[in-house]
């Protein structure tokens, strides 16, 4: 059975700490993605990877970094959090190239900036 | 740049009623076409998805989806929907030259009532 874990289902911040979210898969995906999720603007791509070290900016990079050191982990970094970053945050695997392939999404880590 | 709208935020319903989901992206060139569905406190799963070949798409618990190219439309249909069947909704699009990227819609809250 595939699976997406994250590290945290829920997490408390203070403005200005910095913040680690970590997505770990057992599928031996190549791409792994980071979205955050906030009513009526559905799913935003923050980063993704598409091997070990590489990483590319999506649509919402600001504020943001990730880290790849292993294939099957994939973290996001919040240098120095905000309350606009509060939200649910969604990390996601695939396989790669161009075909359709699926992504398969882990729980979910919700974010609150206080 | 694509882009998905979901026309409708929230969508309350009668248990053992007809539904439709409505679902219009935006794209210059040929696409693949999703649903995902959340349900509450879970990660996204995948639903149904269009890839080719013919315009009906149907998912294993009586869900059905509609690629029209014309309207660009992909609208989700259930004609009888269940109290489990509560869930948000995501309509996603990825263009197939851009790698495995999506583009996700706002997202609709269907609300099955007894």
């Amino acid at each position: 059975d595939v699976k997406v874990t994250q590290s945290s289902r829920y997490l408390v911040k203070r403005t200005g700490e910095k913040v680690f979210l970590e997505c770990v898969q057992d599928m031996d995906h190549e791409n792994m993605f980071w979205y955050r999720q906030d009513p009526g603007l559905g799913l935003r791509l923050i980063y993704f990877s598409y091997d070990v070290k590489m990483k590319e900016k999506g649509d919402i990079p600001e504020g943001y970094s990730v880290s790849r050191e292993k294939k099957e982990r994939f973290s996001l970094i919040l240098e120095s959090a905000s309350t606009n970053q509060t939200s649910m945050y969604l990390c996601a695997s695939s396989l790669p190239g161009t075909g359709p392939n699926e992504q398969y999404f882990g729980p979910g880590t919700r974010l609150t900036v206080t | 740049a694509q882009s998905v709208t979901q026309l409708d935020s929230q969508v309350p319903v009668f248990e053992e009623a007809p539904v439709e989901l409505r679902c219009n992206y935006s794209s210059s060139v040929s696409v693949y076409l999703f649903w995902y569905v959340q349900y509450p406190n879970q990660g996204l799963q995948l639903l149904l998805k269009y890839l080719s070949g013919s315009t009906l798409v149907e998912s294993i618990n009586g869900f059905e989806a509609e690629f029209n190219k014309s309207q660009t439309s992909f609208h989700l249909r259930k004609p009888s929907v269940h109290i489990s069947d509560t869930a948000e909704y995501f309509c996603a699009v990825r263009n197939n030259n851009a790698g495995n990227m999506l583009t996700f819609g706002g997202g609709t809250r269907l609300m099955v009532k007894p």
